[in-house]
């Protein structure tokens, strides 16, 4: 079973520009998560789809980050524009329902500069 | 509110020594609690739970035990290889909902 993939894993832009990341989670778990670190700081809690709704966007910083979920598959994290504190490892994760069956990306580490 | 506070780091020991990384919480209700590992280049990896009190959890030599009493869940692991060199985040969830609470995380190191 394929896991959690996420693209890029790195990416490096410049303050004010836009960048897309992708989370592709397992196939069949109706549960998606954002989450980031920022450097040194505890790994927090972005936001949470159920299949294709928003369940919990409770963590979004601000107006800049856009999530998405067409389809109820693959999911897509817009940071628009981007500013320096945006920088930090953005993780996803998927789960069929229950807490122990989260499995978790790689993650995509994004550098602001 | 939840909220979990873990070992700053980083920590390096030897090889075969004892570790131990302390992590406290703070929840409303009866949380299920979590040791997550992230080894270079990889994501976040499952690497035991307890759900209630007094419950250990264990794997890979690594246990930790649910104290209620002292808000506690430490980890760990009599003698650490080289190959357990990685992050370690303690986390919660709170079964209400799907979300995760972390701590920062302690990165260990383990030399020969």
């Amino acid at each position: 079973e394929a896991g959690v993939t996420q693209f890029p894993s790195h990416s490096v832009i410049e303050k004010g520009q836009t960048v897309t990341l992708r989370c592709d989670p397992i196939s069949g778990h109706d549960n998606l998560y954002w989450y980031r670190r920022v450097m040194g700081k505890e790994i927090k809690f972005l936001l949470h789809f159920v299949k294709e709704s928003k369940q919990d966007e409770s963590g979004m910083p601000n107006n800049r980050f856009l999530a998405e979920r067409t389809g109820g598959t693959y999911s897509t994290l817009k940071v628009q524009p981007a500013e320096l504190e945006d920088s930090g490892v953005y993780f996803c994760a998927s789960s069929q329902a229950r807490a122990e069956g989260y499995t978790f990306g790689s993650g995509t580490r994004l550098t602001v500069v | 509110g939840n909220s979990v506070t873990q070992m700053e780091g980083p920590v390096t020991l030897s090889e075969e020594a004892f570790l131990t990384i302390n992590c406290t919480y703070t929840a409303t209700g009866y949380p299920s609690l979590f040791w997550y590992v992230q080894y270079p280049g990889e994501g976040l990896q499952l690497l035991l739970k307890a759900t209630k009190a007094d419950d250990k959890g264990s794997n890979k030599g690594f246990e930790a035990t649910y104290r209620k009493e002292t808000t506690s869940f430490h980890l760990e692991k009599g003698s650490v290889q080289v190959s357990d060199s990685a992050v370690y985040f303690c986390a919660l969830n709170r079964n209400t909902g799907n979300q995760f609470y972390f701590g920062t995380g302690t990165s260990l190191t383990v030399i020969p």
